[in-house]
């Protein structure tokens, strides 16, 4: 069984740095994209980018290329999403889920429980 | 940017057909997929390929598509598929995904 499993809740304040992690397991973590969704409170999914864990290729929306840091240690079998700086305006649930890319087809297939980030001084 | 445009919301009775659409210039190139998400929960998928339904989703969502606008169908709407709904697809390359705003069906 697919499974993505994401680390706790986060309570930082401005200013300070966060990385957040997505542990996949039941299937070859090596040879699926992995992506990030972010959902402001009250809002829609945002679709942050996607990292191929097996050589680290990674792609962003324009929207958050430059504000986030997304890596993988494929020898955990772990996809990361990072910031350097947090802002308030990070507070959201994030969502890692696996990409799918086969046969022109491009969607999320399996989700992760979803990480909330509350950024507040 | 690519954006893939929804009505904010859709209010149905119980029985009745809930219609969704999703439209978007990159439509007849890529495919479309729709999500459900209820409150407090991670989205779940509920058609793939504009109107496959994968295992476990219910017979009553059906998705289709024609041209710049694809539409998901509820028929027989639940009090239990109430939910936010959203599309998501790929922009021209196919390198980067894009969600729609969401749409709430109410079952009234």
């Amino acid at each position: 069984e697919v499974q993505l499993v994401q680390s706790g809740a986060e309570v930082k304040k401005p200013g300070e740095s966060l990385k957040i992690s997505c542990k996949g397991s039941g299937y070859s973590f090596t040879r699926y994209w992995i992506g990030w969704v972010r959902q402001m409170p009250g809002k829609g999914l945002e679709w942050m980018g996607i990292i191929y864990p097996g050589d680290s290729d990674t792609r962003y929306s324009p929207s958050f290329q430059g504000q986030v840091s997304i890596s993988a240690d494929k020898s955990i079998s772990t996809a990361y999403l990072q910031w350097s700086s947090l802002k308030a305006s990070d507070t959201a649930m994030y969502y890692c889920a696996r990409w799918v890319t086969a046969r022109g087809e491009v969607y999320f297939q399996h989700w992760g429980q979803g990480t909330l980030v509350t950024v507040s001084s | 940017s690519y954006e893939l445009t929804q009505p904010p919301s859709v209010s149905v009775s119980p029985g009745q057909t809930a219609r969704i659409t999703c439209s978007g210039d990159a439509l007849p190139k890529q495919y479309a997929y729709w999500y459900q998400q209820k409150p407090g929960q991670a989205p779940v998928l509920v058609i793939y390929k504009d109107s496959e339904r994968p295992s476990g989703i219910p017979e009553r969502f059906s998705g289709s598509s024609s041209g710049t606008t694809v539409t998901l169908t509820i028929s027989g709407v639940q009090a239990e598929d109430e939910a936010d709904y959203y599309c998501q697809s790929a922009d021209s390359s196919g390198t980067m995904g894009v969600f729609g705003g969401g749409t709430k069906l109410t079952v009234l």
